[in-house]
């Protein structure tokens, strides 16, 4: 079965600096792997996907990911914080067989001004 | 502004009454979601609609009972639900996976459900 996990519950960083939200995969063939964001009793907000081709990929509100197969990981990154950044961040993998989204545990990012 | 709409956005029932959450798309999509969000935790799939018939149901118990009327719309009947189905409902459309279709899931806002 496919899976990923987000080994951190919590992450903090102050406004400006650089954000990392890990993220870990394992599926049996080609990934397809998704980040989402929930604001406070809000639905999920899709930020970006890697299906194929670049190991960078850029998406919305100026976060980026990069896919690593050796690491079967799936980082989200952004170079400079924004207070407006803190929610709860979800790693997710589909699988290509059927219509099946997993998700991991979630994240939870703090940006301090 | 997200384009799947739920209705309604709150919901509190008695375990002996009878609701139904509603889901609306037209992004013509023809893959359709519930899942279940408990607080802090990730969103757990219930059910798949893949061109309105259902494609994955996740064990989920009988009191729960997903309607696909047609290809905008998806329903989740409940009935006899305990207190421990207090959660947030939330529904998702995608592009059918086919042809290498690839497309992520477009969420609504959710309908909170409180049984007491």
């Amino acid at each position: 079965a496919q899976s990923v996990a987000q080994p951190e519950d919590q992450v903090n960083v102050a406004e400006g600096n650089p954000l990392t939200v890990k993220c870990t995969y394992s599926v049996s063939g080609n990934p397809y792997l998704f980040w989402y964001v929930q604001y406070p009793n809000r639905g999920l907000q899709f930020l970006l996907k890697y299906i194929t081709g670049d190991n960078l990929v850029k998406g919305s509100y100026g976060f980026e990911a990069e896919f690593n197969k050796s690491q079967t990981s799936f980082h989200l990154k952004k170079p400079s914080a924004l207070v407006s950044d803190s929610a709860l961040y979800f790693c997710a993998v589909r699988d290509i067989n059927n219509n099946d989204m997993r998700f991991g545990a979630g994240t939870r990012l703090t940006v301090k001004p | 502004d997200t384009e799947v709409t739920q209705t309604p956005k709150h919901l509190v029932m008695g375990m002996t009454n009878k609701k139904s959450l509603k889901c609306e798309q037209h992004m013509g999509h023809r893959a359709m979601y519930w899942y279940k969000q408990k607080a802090k935790k990730p969103p757990e799939l219930m059910f798949v609609y893949s061109y309105e018939k259902l494609s994955i149901n996740e064990s989920v118990p009988s009191r729960f009972s997903p309607e696909c009327p047609n290809s905008s719309l998806l329903n989740l009947h409940l009935h006899a639900l305990q207190p421990e189905d207090s959660a947030l409902y939330l529904c998702a459309s995608s592009r059918q996976l086919s042809g290498g279709e690839t497309g992520e899931l477009f969420f609504g806002e959710g309908s909170r459900l409180t049984v007491l």
